[in-house]
């Protein structure tokens, strides 16, 4: 696609259940990441990825959140046992690389955890 | 990375020339001012981006002082479609360290008709 995607859109989940949030980076970008806003907050990183590796995992809010990402591509971030405090929106961004190039956003996905 | 300081919000009249400040007076000399912004239920939008500088897109100027402890985003004609939250971030460019850009609180600009 033109930009990045991510899915689902929204998402409304049980507290204590296991979540799945996939990002789809622009063709070609070998660096991607992912943040999270919550109502009314800024954006708060957690990870980012250069290829397959994730360097730096310690945005990372608890050990119930993971991410990885393979073939170069897709990332999925997923959240075990959803607490109501994650309840966010969650922005993934892919750039050329890491380096000095503009990062590019998706929509972002809804978590609502009830 | 070096901090900045904005405006909490700013307003606008449709069609005049919004600038947007941001003081970052602890930049270092390889740090990059950028721009990007946050249009309501949306992710954000690279802007521009310079190093000392004054660069210009088809979107807005950039003007950074020569002390390089400031800058102004100057959009030359506001749209009601330019209302966002507008992020001033100053980011090193030495390859593999500068993996994430650190979002502020932002200056909340307001275009009205």
């Amino acid at each position: 696609g033109a930009g990045v995607s991510q899915s689902p859109s929204n998402k409304v989940t049980e507290k204590g259940k296991d979540v799945e949030l996939r990002c789809d980076p622009i063709s070609g970008h070998t660096a991607l990441y992912w943040y999270r806003q919550s109502l009314g907050q800024g954006l708060e990183f957690l990870i980012y990825f250069q290829g397959n590796s994730a360097p730096d995992k310690s945005g990372l809010p608890s050990d119930r959140f993971s991410a990885e990402r393979t073939g170069g591509s897709v990332s999925t971030l997923t959240i075990q046992r959803t607490q109501q405090e994650d309840s966010a929106v969650y922005l993934c961004a892919s750039s050329l690389w890491t380096g000095n190039t503009e990062a590019f956003f998706g929509q972002g996905t809804r978590l609502t955890v009830v | 990375d070096a901090k900045t300081t904005q405006p909490t919000s700013m307003d606008c009249a449709e069609g005049r020339a919004a600038n947007l400040p941001c003081n970052h007076s602890t930049i270092s000399g390889n740090e990059y001012v950028y721009w990007y912004r946050q249009i309501h239920s949306q992710g954000p939008q690279y802007i521009i981006h310079g190093l000392k500088n004054n660069e210009t897109n088809e979107m807005a100027s950039l003007i950074i002082t020569e002390d390089r402890k400031s800058s102004t985003l100057i959009l030359p004609h506001a749209t009601l479609r330019d209302t966002a939250v507008y992020y001033c971030i100053v980011r090193v460019d030495s390859g593999g360290s500068n993996y994430k850009l650190t979002f502020g609180k932002g200056t909340l600009l307001t275009v009205n008709p």
